[in-house]
């Protein structure tokens, strides 16, 4: 079985501080992923990457950088926190390439619920 | 721009009954993918079904199955017998392929509470 693991389930941070949220996946994916969940917004996109040292902007990457050294952990760096930052983060993984006609699920961590005071 | 939505921010279910789960999806693109995922009050994502653009039959999966409308943008999950356990957050993804890169979008949820 695929296995995600997020370094901390909650993390209470202070303003201004630099934060790191480490993931690590054990099944030799290519691609992983940042999303921040917010109640009445789903899952938004951070930012993602599929191959070691590349990364791909999402939606919402104001205020976030990323980076991925090894292939099996990419880390999401708030440089400075921010209060609006305050909310779960998901880690997810998945095989790399291939066309999106084939089944190829997104793995996900449990989770960090980070608190920015 | 690629989009998912889904308009029910909450449904109700009786035990037992079948229940809908409306999405929509939005690209430009023919060959794209649809996923439904379940999150329990523990915020784990389960990952429940999937349908290729190209499928002429529409997934199932045990409980489980998509109402897939092509023509539509419509990727509807059908739960049938509706039990407790079934009761979480249901996100609608995509996955295709933007600026040379697939990535999965999601809509913003619908919470699925079954009543005893």
């Amino acid at each position: 079985d695929v296995k995600v693991t997020q370094s901390s389930r909650y993390l209470v941070k202070r303003t201004g501080e630099k934060v790191f949220l480490e993931c690590v996946q054990d099944m030799d994916h290519e691609n992983m992923f940042w999303y921040r969940q917010d109640p009445g917004l789903g899952l938004r996109l951070i930012y993602f990457s599929y191959d070691v040292k590349m990364k791909e902007k999402g939606d919402i990457p104001e205020g976030y950088s990323v980076s991925r050294e090894k292939k099996e952990r990419f880390s999401l760096i708030l440089e400075s926190a921010s209060t609006n930052q305050t909310s779960m983060y998901l880690c997810a993984s998945s095989p790399g390439g291939g066309s999106p006609l084939i089944e190829s699920p997104l793995h996900f961590g449990n989770g960090t619920r980070l608190t920015v005071t | 721009a690629q989009k998912i939505t889904q308009t029910q921010p909450g449904m109700f279910v009786q035990e037992k009954e079948a229940v809908t789960l409306d999405c929509t999806y939005d690209t430009s693109d023919q060959s794209y993918g649809l996923f439904w995922y379940k999150q329990p009050s523990s915020g784990e994502m389960i990952f429940l079904i999937y349908q290729g653009s190209y499928d002429e039959q529409n997934a199932t999966e045990g409980r489980y199955s998509l109402n897939f409308q092509k023509a539509r943008k419509s990727a509807n999950l059908v739960i049938s017998a509706s039990q407790l356990g079934d009761s979480a957050m249901y996100f609608c993804a995509m996955r295709d392929i933007t600026s040379g890169t697939y990535k999965y979008i999601f809509g913003t949820g619908t919470r699925l509470k079954v009543l005893a």
